[in-house]
């Protein structure tokens, strides 16, 4: 099955400034999903935006969804420290399963 | 808010010892989802149920077996448990296609 692909791998910003992680796709997809993980822990689901929108916020997190280029980005405003985590896509088709990629790993230093 | 737990956060087994990994959540969701994360590899999801009794393998079943005899209930089993199934393992529900997915502690086991 298809899996997205998060780019960077691994992201290092300072507190305070805007991190910027995307994922790539090939297939046709019916919505795409943003998550995050703590060190050693379970994932917690941040968006998820459908095939037909184009952006959507949730606090401080922007995701936009380009289906022509098969593209997302996850944009994090005024970094903290505990933001830092893997965030990984995850791509919804027409069953009930989710694709998940290898995610990026942001570090939010203070 | 929506709870998924795991029986155990930690578990180290015997090469060959049956393994039962239960999760339980609380929300009355329609489907649930045995993932395991290595590193390098992502998560990779080994069976789901969309329904009580109802099961279908994902994209690394062999070697594992589920049971759903109720809907809160979702239960992964090794059984007989070999090193290379050493691994985080994760479980999800969700409400239906298309929705979100809520996931557990997770649980790490090591088989020795």
């Amino acid at each position: 099955s298809q899996q997205g692909e998060e780019d960077p791998q691994a992201l290092s910003i300072q507190e305070g400034e805007n991190a910027t992680m995307n994922c790539s796709y090939k297939t046709s997809i019916n919505n795409l999903q943003w998550y995050r993980q703590n060190s050693g822990r379970g994932l917690v689901h941040l968006i998820l935006i459908r095939s037909n929108e184009r952006e959507k916020h949730s606090g401080r997190l922007r995701v936009t969804l380009d289906t022509s280029k098969k593209s997302s980005s996850l944009l994090i405003t005024a970094s903290r420290a505990a933001d830092t985590a893997s965030y990984f896509c995850a791509l919804g088709g027409s069953n009930y399963k989710l694709t998940f990629g290898k995610g990026t790993l942001l570090t939010v230093n203070p | 808010d929506v709870k998924v737990t795991q029986s155990s956060r930690y578990l180290v087994k015997r090469t060959g010892e049956k393994v039962f990994l239960e999760c339980v959540q609380d929300m009355d969701h329609e489907n649930m989802f045995w993932y395991r994360q290595d590193p390098g590899l992502g998560l990779r999801l080994i069976y789901f149920s969309y329904d009580v009794k109802m099961k279908e393998k994902g994209d690394i079943p062999e070697g594992y077996s589920v049971s759903r005899e109720k809907k809160e209930r979702f239960s992964l089993i090794l059984e007989s448990a070999s090193t290379n199934q050493t691994s985080m393992y994760l479980c999800a529900s969700s409400f239906g296609r298309g929705y979100e997915q809520y996931f557990g502690p997770g649980t790490r086991l090591t088989v020795t």
